[in-house]
């Protein structure tokens, strides 16, 4: 049974280029949260989706955007990227006890 | 505004010996808290999650404790290993609320 799976591992991009994420969550999971986690912080809360629909969103602003897909899986996207967006970012499926994936680490120069 | 601390960025502590991690939070409530281990590279994993109306939880060689009236809790591991090795990160969640807040980790180094 494969866990939460993340592609791509790693990224570079240049500022005000756009980025796609994408997750894959658990098996028999339903719910998607995608977290920005800068280095030496704690992940925050980008937004949650479930049934295909962002169910809620933390404090990120309107260049931050996402999808599900009726297999559950998710993506996320970065538009106008800026050199502050360079951060490792998570996937966890399920509720309130989740199942991180292994991230992807975006690196914007 | 809401604020969640760790006790230190760093713990080093020698094997067979009791690690104690604190999570300090101020202007919230949650229903629950749970404690995740991070190792360098790779995402958060769960360990414990305990209720606003448990004061302790224990599983295995770890014990975490919960007192709302301090806003604070502790995870405890007992008889530390170099394993034992990584970022610990402690999170607060609501059930009506999916936007789980946590805090910036404790770095902890078991040393044989």
């Amino acid at each position: 049974d494969a866990g939460v799976t993340q592609s791509p591992t790693h990224l570079i991009k240049t500022r005000g280029q756009q980025v796609t994420l994408r997750c894959s969550p658990k098996s028999g999971h339903d719910t998607v949260s995608w977290y920005q986690q800068a280095l030496g912080q704690g992940p925050q809360f980008i937004f949650q989706y479930y049934e295909e629909e962002e169910r809620q969103r933390g404090n990120f602003p309107d260049r931050f955007s996402g999808h599900q897909f009726p297999n559950y899986s998710s993506e996320l996207n970065v538009n106008a990227l800026l050199l502050g967006d360079s951060a490792l970012y998570l996937c966890a499926s399920s509720g309130h006890t989740q199942y991180f994936g292994p991230g992807t680490r975006l690196t914007v120069l | 505004s809401q604020k969640i601390e760790q006790n230190s960025e760093a713990l080093n502590i020698q094997e067979g010996k009791t690690a104690t991690l604190t999570c300090n939070y101020t202007n919230y409530s949650p229903a629950y808290l749970q404690w995740y281990r991070q190792d360098p590279g790779r995402g958060p994993v769960f360990l414990l999650l305990i209720r606003e109306n448990e004061k302790e939880k224990r599983k295995e060689r770890l014990k975490v404790t919960f007192d709302t009236t301090l806003k604070q809790s502790l995870f405890h591991i007992t008889a530390s290993q170099p394993a034992d090795s990584a970022t610990y990160l402690c999170a607060l969640g609501h059930y009506n609320n999916n936007d789980m807040r946590f805090g910036a980790g404790t770095r902890l180094t078991v040393k044989p």
